[in-house]
């Protein structure tokens, strides 16, 4: 598509209950990225993928979030039990693949995660 | 923390007056973006501004870039009240391979354009 699609756009779970946000990114980009905004303001980076491949993960809390981009399928993040510092507006963007020197991403709308 | 941090942190302005953000930063970056971000929406890429340019131009908007002081500023000329929105400033480190992309954010400016 011409536009990256994230799903659901609201996403209500108790604490410790699983989320799973998915998310399509333009056709021909070859890098997804995973940004979450808490609050309104801060962008934490939490991982990107180059195709299927895993590029950075070094924003991921290792035990509780999980991430795939496999090919023919949108790519997912998963949050296991989650917790009330979980909420947060969950954010996909995509970028063509091509010089590190334009860098441009292109963001969906967000999913947003309520822990109760 | 984020590597980048905004001033002012909120803005409010008439219509036709102009906009002044800056942002300033830590760390050698390759390049810094700006992006808007309109309420309960995603970001929406403005203008990129590599790290050996000092100032670029698109429409109403002017950035310069100033390395020495890892600082830069976004100008929106003759605003209207359709620029009301948070604006981002997000650098890419001189990190090598993995640095494209990951885009480091600053805390924003919130902006508002009172018709």
């Amino acid at each position: 598509g011409e536009e990256v699609a994230q799903t659901p756009k609201h996403l209500v779970r108790g604490e410790g209950q699983k989320a799973k946000l998915y998310c399509a990114p333009i056709k021909g980009h070859s890098y997804v990225f995973w940004y979450q905004q808490v609050l309104k303001n801060e962008f934490k980076f939490l991982i990107s993928f180059q195709n299927e491949n895993v590029f950075d993960e070094t924003g991921m809390p290792k035990e509780r979030f999980s991430a795939k981009c496999l090919p023919n399928s949108p790519c997912s993040l998963e949050i296991q039990a989650t917790k009330l510092e979980d909420s947060a507006v969950y954010f996909c963007a995509s970028s063509q693949q091509g010089s590190p020197l334009t860098g441009e991403l292109f963001f969906g709308e967000g999913s947003r995660l309520t822990v109760l | 923390s984020q590597q980048g941090e905004e001033d002012p942190q909120a803005l409010s302005i008439q219509e036709g007056e102009n906009a002044t953000m800056n942002c300033s930063y830590k760390t050698s970056i390759n390049n810094l973006q700006w992006y808007r971000q309109n309420s309960g929406r995603g970001l929406v890429h403005l203008i990129l501004i590599r790290s050996n340019e000092r100032e670029k131009h698109s429409g109403r908007l002017r950035v310069t870039l100033d390395t020495s002081k890892k600082s830069s500023s976004l100008l929106i000329t003759a605003s209207r009240a359709a620029d009301t929105a948070s604006y981002f400033c997000a650098t890419v480190p001189n990190a090598g391979g993995t640095s494209y992309g990951k885009l480091t954010f600053g805390q924003g400016t919130i902006l508002t354009v009172h018709p």
